[in-house]
């Protein structure tokens, strides 16, 4: 079956403007999270959704990122006025729940912000 | 809070050498413990997870971990390396309710032929 997918594959954005990533999760799976990963570096949490839930926003690192998400479907990242420290790989997962149970990863959205 | 150290920023071995990659976590109550590995260009695909039962746990690749609750340890393991398995590795945590998933912050492991 089909797995996690993201888009764009790759964005490349000017400083101050805004951007918004997207993930279609596994169908049916309840948990979805989103990292970041700097070139070099480990997985940053950003945020988790899980079923109906409040989201777990604790990971966010300003206030420019919001994320949002349709149901048990699509969820969109936004970073807005972006600053080239965004310059990241966006990385979005998804899993059945949370309880134990393996993340499926998406490829990853690199952005790069000039 | 959940947190996960990976003590080993880079490791080197030679092929045919076994490995041993560590990882601890922190977490309040019985943890949930992944290995996930991410080759160059490459997703992160799992390698193995331990949720209850015998503290050994078998993975692919041949890789194998074992959970200590007393040292609060998930090491990772494998007998002889192949030149495939250099990538980076990636320890996480994830608890018994519906917490969220954390990360360490991974080991970069290079093979030398």
């Amino acid at each position: 079956g089909a797995g996690v997918s993201q888009s764009p594959s790759n964005k490349v954005t000017e400083k101050g403007k805004d951007v918004e990533l997207r993930c279609d999760p596994i169908s049916g799976h309840t948990a979805l999270y989103w990292y970041r990963q700097r070139l070099g570096q480990g997985l940053e949490f950003l945020i988790y959704f899980q079923g109906n839930s409040a989201p777990d926003k604790s990971g966010l690192p300003s206030d420019r990122f919001s994320a949002e998400r349709t149901g048990e479907s699509v969820s969109t990242l936004t970073i807005q006025r972006t600053q080239q420290e965004d310059s990241a790989v966006y990385l979005c997962a998804s899993s059945l729940v949370s309880q134990g149970v393996e993340q499926y990863f998406g490829p990853g959205t690199r952005l790069t912000v000039t | 809070a959940q947190s996960v150290t990976q003590p080993d920023i880079h490791i080197t071995v030679s092929e045919g050498a076994s490995l041993e990659l560590r990882c601890n976590y922190s977490y309040g109550a019985t943890p949930y413990l992944f290995w996930y590995v991410q080759s160059p260009g490459q997703g992160l695909q799992l390698l193995l997870k331990y949720f209850s039962g015998d503290t050994l746990v078998q993975g692919i690749k041949g890789f194998e971990a074992e959970f200590k609750r007393s040292q609060s340890s998930f090491n990772l393991r494998k007998p002889s390396v192949h030149w495939s398995d250099a990538a980076e590795y990636f320890c996480a945590v994830g608890g018994t309710s519906y917490d969220k998933v954390i990360f360490g912050p991974g080991t970069s492991l290079s093979v030398i032929p």
